[in-house]
């Protein structure tokens, strides 16, 4: 099956600085990525539709500015947490979507822990 | 609009007894449905789909859902559990025309021995 990869899988920084998370589809290209947002013991939130060669779009609450995402190729897309506080603190989960036929499919990356301090 | 309403945020069961996760949806366009299993510290994993065919739809480890339309549900079941079921379990909804998924809450299934 389809692999999507986070690097890293977890990173402690502090207050103040920013952090770059990476997803990659491994194995295939993906036009679109999503990146969620899961704090502890929830539900997974949809934070922005990320397309390859064109702005994200964020959802409703997201602050653009402080979430900066960048979908620079088919196989790859960054979030970057800008000027982290503590609050910024949580399970970052990326996926992406492949065309398998006249479906969609989506598919999960082991997600980035972030510890803001 | 979608939504995604799952009974139940811990659920316990034996060793070798029945699993149910009950997960009921609401949709004003035909969704399609989708469970989830996340391990801790880890991604989501997908158990199987429905998108418009059966309404019984077969997945990994041997689970399995039942779509009923006049139920709007979606529950998963597993005959019989095993200690590496424990993890947390996602339903989602989304539909062909935005592909957005909305996700549940979660339910935490414990297998006790």
């Amino acid at each position: 099956g389809a692999v999507v990869s986070q690097h890293p899988s977890w990173v402690i920084c502090k207050s103040g600085t920013s952090v770059k998370i990476e997803c990659r589809s491994l194995d295939f290209q993906a036009t679109t990525m999503f990146w969620y947002r899961q704090f502890p013991k929830q539900s997974l939130m949809l934070m922005a539709t990320s397309n390859e060669g064109s702005k994200a779009t964020y959802e409703q609450g997201v602050e653009k500015d402080k979430f900066l995402i960048n979908h620079a190729s088919l196989t790859l897309s960054t979030l970057t947490v800008t000027s982290a506080h503590p609050e910024d603190s949580s399970f970052y989960i990326c996926s992406a979507r492949v065309n398998s036929g006249s479906l969609l499919e989506e598919y999960f990356g082991p997600g980035t822990r972030l510890t803001v301090t | 609009a979608q939504s995604v309403t799952q009974l139940g945020s811990h659920v316990s069961v034996s060793e070798g007894a029945l699993v149910l996760l009950r997960c009921n949806y609401s949709s004003s366009v035909p969704p399609y449905l989708f469970w989830y299993v996340q391990y801790p510290n880890q991604g989501l994993q997908l158990l199987l789909k429905y998108t418009s065919a059966a309404t019984l739809v077969k997945g990994i480890n041997g689970f399995e859902a039942e779509f009923k339309k006049s139920e709007t549900s979606f529950h998963l079941t597993k005959p019989s559990a095993h200690m590496s079921d424990a993890a947390e379990y996602f339903c989602a909804v989304s539909n062909s025309g935005t592909y957005k998924y909305i996700f549940g809450t979660g339910t935490r299934l414990k297998v006790l021995a």
